[in-house]
């Protein structure tokens, strides 16, 4: 059974730093893109991040890039998301989804003095 | 970016009907397009993928298709457990995109 876990969220000040992680299990983890999806409360998800299988390749929304960093290490399944300088529009539950078909539970960053 | 537009934002329908939601794509995405249920508190359930291929062990009363540019889930006979928000997605080039959702109510 494909699981995705993630953890990492929490509250943390504007300006401030947070590194997600997601834990995967079920599958040939290496074969994979993995992606990160954000969802605001009360609003649609947005798409994050993406990195390919040997973690090489990653592409960013333009509301991202230069702040946050996705990075994976296949010895331990696991996909991260490091986040610099934090802003109150980036309060969301943070998704890591395999491809389009596997989601994990989401874990919530609240951004906020 | 390729700018994804759902309608209706909200849906009332009783249980028993057909009903139909549409996602219109700003450009060409070929048939990259999947559709999401999500509940209160959940992550999104992929029902369909490639615009038509429904997901494994998801009920055969949702089907998907497309026209061009245009998408359409469909959800014969609803059921009680179908009243959800609704979200379409495009994976065809990033930054991949997102409807606003169907909210589909009881009516």
């Amino acid at each position: 059974e494909v699981q995705l876990v993630e953890s990492g969220g929490g509250l943390v000040q504007p300006g401030g730093s947070l590194r997600l992680s997601c834990e995967a299990s079920g599958f040939s983890f290496i074969s994979y893109w993995m992606h990160w999806v954000r969802q605001a409360p009360g609003k649609g998800p947005v798409w994050v991040s993406r990195i390919n299988g040997d973690g090489i390749s990653t592409n960013y929304a333009d509301s991202v890039k230069g702040r946050f960093t996705m990075s994976r290490d296949n010895a331990k399944n696991a996909v991260y998301l490091q986040m610099n300088s934090l802003r109150a529009e980036d309060t969301a539950v943070y998704y890591c989804t395999r491809g389009v078909d596997h989601w994990g539970q989401g874990t919530l960053v609240t951004v906020s003095s | 970016d390729i700018q994804m537009t759902q309608s209706p934002s909200t849906l009332s329908a009783s249980v028993g009907d057909t009903v139909t939601i549409t996602c219109r794509a700003s450009q060409s995405i070929s048939s990259w397009l999947a559709w999401y249920q999500q509940k209160p508190g959940k992550a999104p359930k992929l029902l369909i993928y490639k615009a038509s291929s429904l997901q494994n062990g998801v009920p055969s009363r949702f089907s998907g298709s497309e026209s061009g540019t245009e998408f359409t889930l469909t959800i014969s006979s609803l059921q009680p457990d179908d009243f959800a928000t609704y979200y379409c997605h495009q994976y065809n080039t990033y930054p991949y995109t997102f409807g606003q959702g169907t909210k589909l109510e009881i009516k």
